[in-house]
């Protein structure tokens, strides 16, 4: 199947600092990635959905200037976490599908676990 | 009112045993139901999606909905402890819709 590629696996920053996590569709171009954020025992939260050559939409209640999205390419989807604080320690999970209508055929990252100390 | 509901568990069954799993909802717009199973800190694999009512089946698993109680089901036959993973059902109202997600049931098989 279809692989989704997450770095880094794990990052442990600074509070203040910023922190970008990239995402690469391996084998076929994803004009469309998503971002999600987990938190321990809790379900999968949409935050983004990444748009190649466009503006992301962010979700409500997402701060998009707090967390940049950058879809520069077919294969490729940065978020960047600026002035990063405790409460953002989260795993983050990326998703990408290859276009078409069947999107729930989603194929995930390994997820980054940040911690902000 | 949340949207959809899940156990989260843990569940805990001995290996070979049948394992069911549900997920209830309450908007009767969803369409699209969908099982993943996330191993610890990993992303979520999809292991089967439906539409409507009915079942489906996939070697040792079967996703099941009814729609008229608002219920989805995922049964694992012959369990093996590599099934030992969280469970998130997940819906959407249409294809181009976003995809909900449970909060997601650990299951543990136990050799």
């Amino acid at each position: 199947g279809a692989v989704v590629s997450q770095h880094p696996s794990w990052v442990i920053c600074k509070s203040g600092t910023s922190v970008k996590i990239e995402c690469r569709s391996l084998d076929f171009q994803a004009t469309t990635m998503f971002w999600y954020r987990q938190f321990p025992k809790q379900s999968l939260m949409l935050m983004a959905t990444s748009n190649e050559g466009s503006k992301a939409t962010y979700e409500q209640g997402v701060e998009k200037d707090k967390f940049l999205i950058n879809h520069a390419s077919l294969t490729l989807s940065t978020l960047t976490v600026t002035s990063a604080h405790p409460e953002d320690s989260s795993f983050y999970i990326c998703s990408a599908h290859s276009g078409g209508r069947e999107n729930e055929k989603l194929f995930f990252g390994s997820g980054t676990q940040l911690s902000v100390l | 009112q949340k949207e959809v509901e899940q156990d989260p568990g843990p569940l805990s069954v001995p290996e070979g045993a049948i394992v069911s799993l549900n997920c209830t909802y309450s908007n009767s717009a969803f369409q699209y139901f969908m099982w993943y199973r996330q191993y610890s800190r990993k992303g979520p694999e999809l292991l089967m999606y439906t539409y409507s009512s009915g079942n489906k089946e996939d070697g040792r698993f079967t996703a099941q909905v009814d729609k008229s109680s608002k219920y989805i089901s995922l049964f694992i036959r012959d369990s093996q402890p590599s099934d030992s993973a969280t469970y998130l059902c997940a819906r959407k109202k249409n294809r181009d819709d976003k995809i909900i997600f449970g909060k997601g049931t650990r299951l543990h098989i136990l050799p």
